[in-house]
């Protein structure tokens, strides 16, 4: 069974810094783009970034440009998002999700809330 | 950057025919995908590629796209459909591909 497991989030000051983490279950993971989408409580969907099979291609939407890394480790099965310089507009919750053009496997998410 | 545009709500009474809208200067060229969300829950993919339906997908739904507007169509409305539903698309710049989603519509079934 296809699982994607976020964990990370917490309670985090402006400015501070934080790593989000998805690991895949149940597929092969390098097999696949992946991608981190979040969602303000009680707002839509945002798309934030993906990366390619092998992390030699990476895209981010321009908010968080400059500030959140996205990566990954094959070995291990896991994505990740470093997020830094981290805003109040940043608190959301993080979804990573399987990329195959469709989104066709989300994590259950995990809670990312700045405020000092 | 690019944008999807959708209306906020949409009210149907149960059995009606909902539809919502998706609006995207490149919908003519990309595909539209729809995400369902249901409260508290990650979203689910209902339709890809503008109209095909992603197996275990209730026949209700369907969706198709016209120039610059795709839309999400469920036949017959059940109380269990109502959630939010997202439009997804693409586009591309000369430097950089976007991915978007537009804000969302909330379908109220009563």
């Amino acid at each position: 069974e296809v699982q994607l497991v976020e964990s990370g989030g917490a309670l985090v000051q402006p400015g501070g810094s934080l790593r989000l983490s998805c690991e895949g279950f149940g597929f092969t993971f390098s097999n696949y783009w992946m991608t981190w989408v979040r969602q303000v409580p009680g707002k839509g969907l945002e798309w934030v970034a993906n990366i390619k099979q092998d992390g030699t291609e990476k895209y981010y939407v321009d908010s968080v440009k400059g500030r959140f890394t996205i990566s990954r480790d094959n070995a291990k099965n896991t994505l990740y998002l470093q997020m830094s310089s981290l805003r109040a507009e940043d608190t959301a919750m993080y979804y990573c999700a399987r990329d195959r053009s469709i989104f066709d496997y989300w994590g259950q998410g995990t809670l990312v809330t700045v405020s000092s | 950057s690019y944008e999807l545009t959708q209306p906020p709500s949409v009210s149907v009474s149960p059995g009606q025919t909902a539809r919502i809208t998706c609006s995207g200067d490149a919908l003519p060229k990309k595909y539209a995908y729809w995400y369902q969300q249901k409260s508290g829950q990650a979203p689910v993919l209902v339709i890809y590629e503008d109209s095909r339906r992603p197996s275990g997908i209730s026949g209700r739904f369907s969706g198709s796209t016209s120039g610059t507007m795709a839309t999400l169509t469920i036949s017959g409305a059940q109380v269990e459909d109502e959630a939010d539903y997202y439009c997804y698309s693409t586009d591309s710049s000369d430097t950089h591909p976007y991915w978007v989603f537009g804000g969302g519509t909330k379908l109220t079934v009563l």
